[in-house]
């Protein structure tokens, strides 16, 4: 079976600060990665998308970037963090659109960010 | 066109009472319609998900209801419970440049009393 993993799990950062949140999954190859951030009370913003080893593509412009450097490695980063950047943060994956499976996505348990 | 509008915002409905939340989608390329609960710090997890060549499907005490041609889709839960309340997402999907392209409806926070 498939599992997805966060870490850590909440985090309280200073303003300017960089930040690493890390996604892993496990039971499943190439699958496609996801970064969310949800606002309390509100939606799912899309952040950045991966279909493969360091390849990235971004929805929205931000403070921050991601990175790819595995296959089910999948991290989230900024160089100096906003009061705005605070919000749970969530990493999903679903499998391959090449295949035959499900269109779900999956979601990880999420990192909870507090910026002050 | 990329818009998934869901109502209402909150709802709170007795426990035994039917819960039904609605979402409205605009873009006809949508190909895939989930539902997903989500728990106080936790992240969403899938509950009942369907197609558009289906106008229901049933799981358990979930419901989705599907209307191609008015391009909406609702979710019933039958008999609540109070471990039912938590908030829930619908969602519209489609295969779009190797990736699934979600949008996500903005949420119901559901409370069901005892």
């Amino acid at each position: 079976s498939q599992t997805i993993h966060q870490w850590p799990a909440t985090l309280v950062q200073p303003v300017g600060s960089p930040l690493s949140l890390e996604c892993t999954v496990e039971g499943t190859s190439n699958p496609n990665l996801y970064w969310y951030r949800q606002a309390a009370g509100r939606g799912l913003q899309l952040l950045f998308y991966s279909i493969g080893i360091d390849q990235i593509s971004s929805e929205v412009p931000q403070n921050l970037s991601a990175s790819r450097p595995q296959d089910r490695q999948f991290i989230l980063s900024s160089k100096k963090l906003l009061l705005s950047d605070s919000g749970f943060y969530l990493c999903a994956w679903t499998w391959p659109t090449s295949g035959a499976h499900t269109d779900t996505q999956y979601f990880g348990p999420g990192t909870r960010l507090t910026v002050l | 066109q990329q818009q998934v509008k869901q109502s209402p915002q909150s709802l709170i409905v007795q426990k035994g009472g039917i819960s039904i939340i609605n979402c409205a989608y605009e873009n006809t390329a949508f190909d895939y319609f989930p539902w997903y609960q989500q728990f106080p710090g936790k992240g969403p997890a899938l509950l009942i998900a369907i197609r558009p060549d289906v106008s229901e499907k049933k799981e358990g005490r979930f419901t989705i209801s599907f209307n191609k041609s008015a391009k909406q889709f609702s979710l019933h839960i039958m008999d609540s419970q109070p471990g039912d309340s938590a908030t829930y997402f619908c969602a519209a999907s489609m295969r779009s440049g190797g990736y699934q392209k979600v949008t996500f409806g903005t949420g119901t926070k559901l409370q069901v009393i005892p």
